[in-house]
């Protein structure tokens, strides 16, 4: 039972460049997010899940696409790096969206140039 | 405006020095307040939900506690291993799980 995995670990991108965060968890959990954090701020919800086939948009949208083919999986999109995309991203699930006790993955950390 | 703000941003301890954290919110309509522990290059790691004020909930060393206005997070008797950034949450006014986060307290407790 590995939990949450996210991948890639680390990441470095060209402005203008596209890649996707995959994020995975085998927990059966219906509910999945994506937040990212930057120093000296708390983690802002970017784009959530319900369950396979739902999302939509939290705190901070702009620049990524999320989509949810499945319940395990819920990969995070970036159609076109910028600068302002450097920051260290973490996935979460949780059993339900009234179940408070989320799951983070371990981050995956990227800086664009 | 939904809001969370977390104090001291850092806070040092000596081995059994105890401590209290803050977190205040507003939030129209509290549906919980969430407690969670980071460590360097991890992911949050949940620790408590407090639902209403005047609850409490004990771990270890660390006690939360809930008022209409704030939550403290009381370190009795730190160790080093405590060392870690605490971070307190609120659900956003549309849903449970949609939080909003404090920017955290960075913890360090040296013996």
């Amino acid at each position: 039972n590995a939990g949450v995995t996210q991948t890639p670990k680390f990441q470095v991108l060209k402005t203008g460049q596209s890649m996707t965060l995959q994020c995975a968890q085998d927990m059966n959990h219906e509910y999945m997010s994506w937040y990212r954090q930057d120093p000296g701020m708390g983690l802002r919800l970017i784009h959530y899940s319900v369950g396979a086939g739902i999302t939509d948009q939290g705190e901070v949208p702009n620049g990524y696409n999320v989509s949810r083919s499945t319940t395990e999986d819920f990969p995070l999109r970036l159609l076109s790096a910028a600068p302002s995309q450097t920051s260290v991203y973490f996935c979460a699930s949780s059993y339900s969206s009234e179940n408070t006790e989320a799951f983070f993955g371990q981050g995956t950390r990227l800086t664009v140039v | 405006e939904d809001q969370v703000t977390q104090s001291p941003e850092a806070l040092r301890l000596q081995e059994g020095e105890s401590s209290s954290l803050n977190c205040s919110y507003t939030v129209s309509g509290l549906r919980g307040l969430f407690w969670y522990r980071q460590d360097p290059g991890k992911g949050p790691e949940f620790l408590f939900t407090l639902y209403s004020a005047g609850e409490e909930k004990e771990k270890e060393r660390l006690k939360a506690t809930l008022t209409k206005k704030e939550s403290f997070l009381h370190i009795t008797a730190p160790k080093p291993e405590d060392s870690a950034t605490y971070l307190c949450a609120v659900p956003f006014s549309g849903g449970y799980n949609k939080l909003i986060f404090g920017a955290g307290t960075r913890l360090a407790v040296h013996p």
